[in-house]
């Protein structure tokens, strides 16, 4: 069955320092998007992203954070000065079309040193 | 504002009993209500969904939820445990109606499944 990817498996990063986290969504799926789950808390929508641009954002998605689609194939995730706060578990996940159920990648986990 | 509310954050069972896992939404307008499970170090796997067919609905490894409107529940349940079942469990709603594709998740439940 085809599934969403995730790399790298972890990531520990200095603060204040750019990290890349990146997903290839399945194959035939058009819609996408990214969650983190801070350790103990809940999961928590990031943002999602259609057609080469995003389509919704939460508070969270502040300037620090990008998304982009620079291929065919992958989907990342940008954080471009990261704080302790980034720590997280971060989630990509897809579907074809909304109605569809989101599948879920194996997540990263970003430490922030 | 939609919300999801899991009233247990552990739950502990014997092997071969039933499983009761409690979940509550909010939603102004009628919702897709889903639960997924995460094994250990693995990322979310579906177990089932509603999207307002069946009120019934029957998920994969012998789990089912019932929607009930006027209690506004999505309660997960299995008539027999197994050690395998061992998970975090996440009940999680979505108002496509409003525009909105995210996912609002609950706080998840832990099981616990004693031999």
């Amino acid at each position: 069955e085809p599934e969403v990817t995730q790399t790298p498996s972890h990531q520990v990063t200095q603060m204040g320092q750019e990290v890349i986290l990146r997903c290839v969504p399945i194959s035939n799926h058009l819609y996408f998007y990214w969650y983190r789950q801070i350790l103990g808390q809940k999961v928590e929508f990031l943002v999602s992203f259609y057609n080469n641009e995003i389509s919704e954002k939460s508070e969270i998605f502040d300037d620090q954070f990008s998304v982009e689609r620079p291929d065919g194939s992958n989907f990342t995730l940008k954080i471009r000065s990261t704080k302790l706060e980034d720590s997280a578990m971060y989630f990509c996940a897809s579907n074809r079309d909304t109605n569809q159920p989101q599948h879920f990648g194996d997540g990263t986990r970003l430490s922030i040193l | 504002a939609q919300s999801v509310t899991q009233l247990d954050s552990h739950v502990s069972v014997s092997e071969g009993t039933p499983v009761l896992l409690r979940c509550n939404y909010s939603s102004s307008y009628s919702p897709s209500l889903f639960w997924y499970v995460q094994h250990p170090n693995k990322g979310l796997q579906l177990l089932l969904k509603y999207t307002s067919a069946a009120t019934l609905v029957k998920g994969i490894n012998g789990f089912e939820a019932e929607f009930k409107k006027s209690e506004t529940s999505f309660h997960l349940t299995k008539p027999s445990a197994h050690m395998s079942d061992a998970a975090e469990y996440f009940c999680v709603v979505s108002d496509l109606r409003r525009g909105t594709y995210k996912y609002i998740f609950g706080t998840g439940t832990r099981l616990k499944v004693l031999a």
